[in-house]
């Protein structure tokens, strides 16, 4: 079974529009942290933003926040006032507890296009 | 400030040959990944290390190797590659709870 899903293959937004990228996980390590990342046709993994478990408000970075909804386990990327520059692969990844070390893995990832 | 490094960053390969991909942190963190990258697949873990001496297997470790035997360096080891194994690899470090994951730049190999 997927621990991350990220439905959303493909996505498209105006530029200057906000928009929000989706992502689901399933864990039982009560311990487990969220990142999300960008990937850009140049290919290097550039790290937005990441919300623990424990975290009481939800994470904020500039342009990028992130929607957490625990019960939901959903963590959601939301980008406000997108630029031409966001165009990229977007990857949700989760740190948890498996057996006695923690790892960290990613979902499929969502392609994100801003249009002029 | 170096981060992460890779070596090499480009490689062609012949069916059942072997290789070594070499990743180094300057960063002193505990854990180091490696994750293949394929298209529509996202990044998926082969194997990881906590600490020198000490590895784990990912989702896909099956036909790679890998070693700790210094804190800032993790090798991936491929005994008898194959074209299944064309990949981009990607190696990363963190702290053990750490709220950010270093990548480096990424090394692609194509198995032919």
């Amino acid at each position: 079974a997927q621990k991350i899903t990220q439905t959303q293959p493909g996505m498209f937004v105006q530029e200057k529009e906000a928009v929000t990228l989706d992502c689901t996980y399933d864990t039982s390590d009560p311990s487990y942290g969220l990142f999300w990342y960008k990937q850009p046709s140049s290919g290097e993994m550039i790290f937005l933003i990441y919300q623990g478990s424990y975290d009481q408000q939800n994470a904020t970075e500039g342009r990028y926040s992130l929607n957490f909804q625990k019960a939901r386990k959903s963590a959601n990327l939301v980008i406000s006032a997108s630029q031409l520059g966001d165009s990229a692969m977007y990857f949700c990844a989760m740190r948890e507890r498996e057996t006695s070390y923690d790892k960290v893995i990613f979902g499929p990832g969502t392609s994100l296009s801003v249009i002029p | 400030n170096a981060g992460v490094t890779q070596t090499p960053k480009f490689r062609v390969l012949k069916t059942g040959q072997s290789m070594t991909l070499l990743c180094a942190q300057d960063m002193n963190h505990e854990y180091m990944y490696w994750y293949r990258q394929d298209p529509g697949m996202g990044l998926r873990l082969i194997h990881y290390s906590v600490g020198e001496g000490t590895t784990a297997k990912g989702e896909v470790p099956d036909g790679y190797n890998v070693s700790r035997l210094k804190k800032q360096n993790f090798l991936l080891g491929l005994e008898s590659a194959a074209p299944s194994q064309t990949s981009v690899y990607f190696c990363a470090s963190s702290y053990s709870n750490g709220n950010t994951i270093y990548f480096g730049e990424g090394s692609w190999l194509t198995v032919v």
